[in-house]
Protein backbone atom coordinates (compact mmCIF):
# COMPACT_ATOMS: atom_id res chain seq x y z
CA UNK A 1 0.00 0.00 0.00
CA UNK A 2 1.14 3.76 -0.87
CA UNK A 3 -0.83 5.17 1.69
CA UNK A 4 -1.53 9.07 1.28
CA UNK A 5 0.35 10.18 -1.51
CA UNK A 6 0.47 13.82 -2.43
CA UNK A 7 1.75 15.67 -5.61
CA UNK A 8 3.32 17.94 -5.94
CA UNK A 9 6.44 17.79 -3.11
CA UNK A 10 6.66 22.14 -4.17
CA UNK A 11 5.24 24.39 -5.90
CA UNK A 12 5.84 28.49 -6.65
CA UNK A 13 3.20 30.23 -8.11
CA UNK A 14 2.46 33.81 -9.08
CA UNK A 15 -0.25 35.95 -7.14
CA UNK A 16 -3.93 35.08 -9.52
CA UNK A 17 -2.39 32.05 -10.61
CA UNK A 18 -4.64 28.59 -10.09
CA UNK A 19 -3.73 25.11 -9.24
CA UNK A 20 -4.82 22.10 -8.07
CA UNK A 21 -2.87 20.16 -5.44
CA UNK A 22 -3.71 16.20 -5.94
CA UNK A 23 -4.02 13.61 -2.91
CA UNK A 24 -4.97 10.15 -3.50
CA UNK A 25 -5.14 7.35 -0.78
CA UNK A 26 -5.60 3.70 -1.48
CA UNK A 27 -6.68 2.66 1.94
CA UNK A 28 -10.34 2.73 1.01
CA UNK A 29 -10.98 5.47 3.88
CA UNK A 30 -14.33 7.34 3.39
CA UNK A 31 -13.01 10.55 5.46
CA UNK A 32 -10.29 12.67 4.16
CA UNK A 33 -9.10 16.04 4.94
CA UNK A 34 -7.13 19.13 3.69
CA UNK A 35 -4.77 20.70 6.02
CA UNK A 36 -2.39 23.60 5.91
CA UNK A 37 0.29 23.47 8.45
CA UNK A 38 1.78 27.60 9.19
CA UNK A 39 4.64 28.23 12.09
CA UNK A 40 2.63 28.99 15.56
CA UNK A 41 -0.48 28.18 13.73
CA UNK A 42 -0.35 24.50 14.07
CA UNK A 43 -2.44 22.50 11.60
CA UNK A 44 -5.86 24.04 10.65
CA UNK A 45 -8.59 22.41 8.30
CA UNK A 46 -9.31 23.62 4.84
CA UNK A 47 -11.88 21.08 3.89
CA UNK A 48 -12.87 17.61 4.41
CA UNK A 49 -15.14 15.13 3.00
CA UNK A 50 -17.36 11.83 5.06
CA UNK A 51 -17.10 10.39 1.24
CA UNK A 52 -17.54 10.23 -2.03
CA UNK A 53 -19.99 13.45 -3.38
CA UNK A 54 -19.58 14.91 0.57
CA UNK A 55 -17.45 17.56 0.98
CA UNK A 56 -17.75 20.14 3.37
CA UNK A 57 -15.64 23.16 4.94
CA UNK A 58 -13.42 23.65 7.89
CA UNK A 59 -11.73 26.13 9.98
CA UNK A 60 -10.21 27.93 6.90
CA UNK A 61 -12.43 27.21 3.59
CA UNK A 62 -11.74 30.83 1.62
CA UNK A 63 -9.69 30.67 -1.22
CA UNK A 64 -9.84 26.90 -1.71
CA UNK A 65 -12.03 24.15 -3.32
CA UNK A 66 -12.85 20.95 -3.42
CA UNK A 67 -14.23 17.62 -4.84
CA UNK A 68 -14.53 14.36 -4.36
CA UNK A 69 -15.57 11.87 -7.26
CA UNK A 70 -14.32 8.85 -5.86
CA UNK A 71 -13.71 6.97 -2.70
CA UNK A 72 -9.61 7.34 -3.63
CA UNK A 73 -8.51 10.87 -5.02
CA UNK A 74 -9.53 14.66 -3.14
CA UNK A 75 -8.23 17.14 -4.94
CA UNK A 76 -7.44 20.68 -3.47
CA UNK A 77 -7.98 23.57 -6.22
CA UNK A 78 -6.72 26.76 -5.26
CA UNK A 79 -8.70 29.40 -7.80
CA UNK A 80 -6.48 32.70 -7.59
CA UNK A 81 -3.26 32.14 -5.42
CA UNK A 82 -2.60 35.13 -2.76
CA UNK A 83 0.60 35.50 -1.11
CA UNK A 84 -1.10 34.37 2.43
CA UNK A 85 -1.62 30.99 1.00
CA UNK A 86 2.14 29.97 1.35
CA UNK A 87 2.41 26.99 3.50
CA UNK A 88 2.81 23.56 3.59
CA UNK A 89 -0.35 21.85 2.75
CA UNK A 90 -1.21 18.06 4.27
CA UNK A 91 -4.07 16.04 3.21
CA UNK A 92 -4.76 12.83 5.10
CA UNK A 93 -7.49 9.89 5.29
CA UNK A 94 -8.76 7.54 7.70
CA UNK A 95 -11.98 7.56 10.29
CA UNK A 96 -10.53 7.04 13.71
CA UNK A 97 -6.48 7.41 13.03
CA UNK A 98 -5.31 9.73 10.54
CA UNK A 99 -3.06 8.85 8.13
CA UNK A 100 -0.94 11.87 6.77
CA UNK A 101 0.69 12.41 3.23
CA UNK A 102 4.51 14.02 2.71
CA UNK A 103 3.70 17.51 2.50
CA UNK A 104 3.15 19.79 -0.58
CA UNK A 105 5.11 23.07 0.22
CA UNK A 106 3.52 25.85 -1.43
CA UNK A 107 5.32 29.59 -2.46
CA UNK A 108 3.17 32.07 -3.69
CA UNK A 109 5.01 35.26 -4.81
CA UNK B 1 -15.94 26.85 21.15
CA UNK B 2 -13.54 23.59 20.39
CA UNK B 3 -10.08 24.93 21.10
CA UNK B 4 -6.80 22.67 21.57
CA UNK B 5 -3.96 25.00 22.71
CA UNK B 6 -0.50 24.00 23.28
CA UNK B 7 1.13 27.02 25.40
CA UNK B 8 4.39 26.24 24.65
CA UNK B 9 6.67 26.44 20.85
CA UNK B 10 9.57 25.26 22.05
CA UNK B 11 10.65 22.82 24.66
CA UNK B 12 14.01 22.24 25.50
CA UNK B 13 15.24 20.06 27.61
CA UNK B 14 18.56 17.35 28.29
CA UNK B 15 18.91 13.76 28.09
CA UNK B 16 17.48 11.92 30.72
CA UNK B 17 15.42 14.74 31.92
CA UNK B 18 11.74 14.05 32.44
CA UNK B 19 9.48 16.00 29.89
CA UNK B 20 5.82 17.08 30.27
CA UNK B 21 4.11 18.68 26.84
CA UNK B 22 1.02 20.60 27.55
CA UNK B 23 -1.84 20.37 26.06
CA UNK B 24 -5.14 22.31 26.90
CA UNK B 25 -8.80 22.02 25.09
CA UNK B 26 -11.93 23.46 25.32
CA UNK B 27 -15.13 21.40 24.49
CA UNK B 28 -18.42 21.01 25.47
CA UNK B 29 -19.34 16.97 24.80
CA UNK B 30 -16.76 13.95 25.69
CA UNK B 31 -13.36 14.49 23.81
CA UNK B 32 -11.23 12.32 22.09
CA UNK B 33 -8.05 13.10 22.14
CA UNK B 34 -4.63 12.34 20.29
CA UNK B 35 -1.01 13.20 19.91
CA UNK B 36 0.68 13.28 17.06
CA UNK B 37 4.33 13.64 16.22
CA UNK B 38 6.43 14.49 13.18
CA UNK B 39 9.57 13.86 13.47
CA UNK B 40 12.13 15.74 10.72
CA UNK B 41 11.51 14.57 7.41
CA UNK B 42 8.79 12.18 8.19
CA UNK B 43 4.95 12.38 7.90
CA UNK B 44 2.84 13.44 10.79
CA UNK B 45 1.74 10.16 12.52
CA UNK B 46 -0.49 9.10 15.31
CA UNK B 47 1.42 8.80 18.85
CA UNK B 48 -1.12 7.75 21.23
CA UNK B 49 -4.99 8.29 21.92
CA UNK B 50 -6.35 8.53 25.09
CA UNK B 51 -8.75 5.94 24.60
CA UNK B 52 -6.49 3.15 24.73
CA UNK B 53 -4.62 4.23 27.57
CA UNK B 54 -1.31 2.90 25.84
CA UNK B 55 2.18 3.78 26.37
CA UNK B 56 4.26 4.37 23.24
CA UNK B 57 7.99 5.09 22.61
CA UNK B 58 7.75 5.45 26.84
CA UNK B 59 5.01 8.27 26.66
CA UNK B 60 1.82 8.41 28.15
CA UNK B 61 -1.09 10.62 28.58
CA UNK B 62 -4.16 11.42 30.93
CA UNK B 63 -7.22 12.55 30.44
CA UNK B 64 -7.69 15.27 33.18
CA UNK B 65 -11.64 16.14 32.06
CA UNK B 66 -11.13 18.19 35.74
CA UNK B 67 -8.55 20.82 34.15
CA UNK B 68 -9.54 19.73 30.73
CA UNK B 69 -5.86 18.88 29.69
CA UNK B 70 -3.92 16.11 28.12
CA UNK B 71 -0.45 16.61 28.86
CA UNK B 72 1.91 14.08 27.26
CA UNK B 73 4.89 13.01 29.71
CA UNK B 74 8.17 10.96 28.93
CA UNK B 75 9.96 10.71 32.41
CA UNK B 76 13.41 9.96 30.44
CA UNK B 77 13.96 11.82 27.29
CA UNK B 78 15.80 10.42 24.56
CA UNK B 79 17.50 12.32 21.70
CA UNK B 80 15.04 10.42 19.13
CA UNK B 81 12.20 12.16 20.79
CA UNK B 82 13.89 15.27 19.42
CA UNK B 83 10.57 16.18 16.83
CA UNK B 84 7.31 18.77 16.63
CA UNK B 85 4.00 17.36 18.86
CA UNK B 86 0.60 17.76 18.29
CA UNK B 87 -2.46 17.38 20.24
CA UNK B 88 -5.43 17.22 18.73
CA UNK B 89 -9.03 16.70 19.45
CA UNK B 90 -12.09 14.98 18.28
CA UNK B 91 -15.38 16.62 18.11
CA UNK B 92 -17.34 13.95 17.13
CA UNK B 93 -17.28 9.85 16.98
CA UNK B 94 -18.59 9.37 13.65
CA UNK B 95 -16.21 11.66 11.52
CA UNK B 96 -12.29 11.92 11.29
CA UNK B 97 -12.56 15.05 11.55
CA UNK B 98 -9.47 16.65 14.40
CA UNK B 99 -8.70 20.07 15.47
CA UNK B 100 -5.31 20.49 16.11
CA UNK B 101 -3.33 22.58 19.15
CA UNK B 102 -0.28 25.01 17.87
CA UNK B 103 2.35 22.33 18.64
CA UNK B 104 5.04 22.14 20.34
CA UNK B 105 8.77 21.85 19.31
CA UNK B 106 10.82 18.94 21.71
CA UNK B 107 14.44 20.00 21.49
CA UNK B 108 16.20 17.14 23.50
CA UNK B 109 20.24 18.18 24.01
CA UNK B 110 22.93 15.81 24.35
Amino acid sequence: NAGVTQTPKFQVLKTGQSMTLQCAQDMNHEYMSWYRQDPGMGLRLIHYSVGAGITDQGEVPNGYNVSRSTTEDFPLRLLSAAPSQTSVYFCASGHYEQYFGPGTRLTVT
Amino acid sequence: AQRVTQPEKLLSVFKGAPVELKCNYSYSGSPELFWYVQYSRQRLQLLLRHISRESIKGFTADLNKGETSFHLKKPFAQEEDSAMYYCALRPLSNTGKLIFGQGTTLQVKP
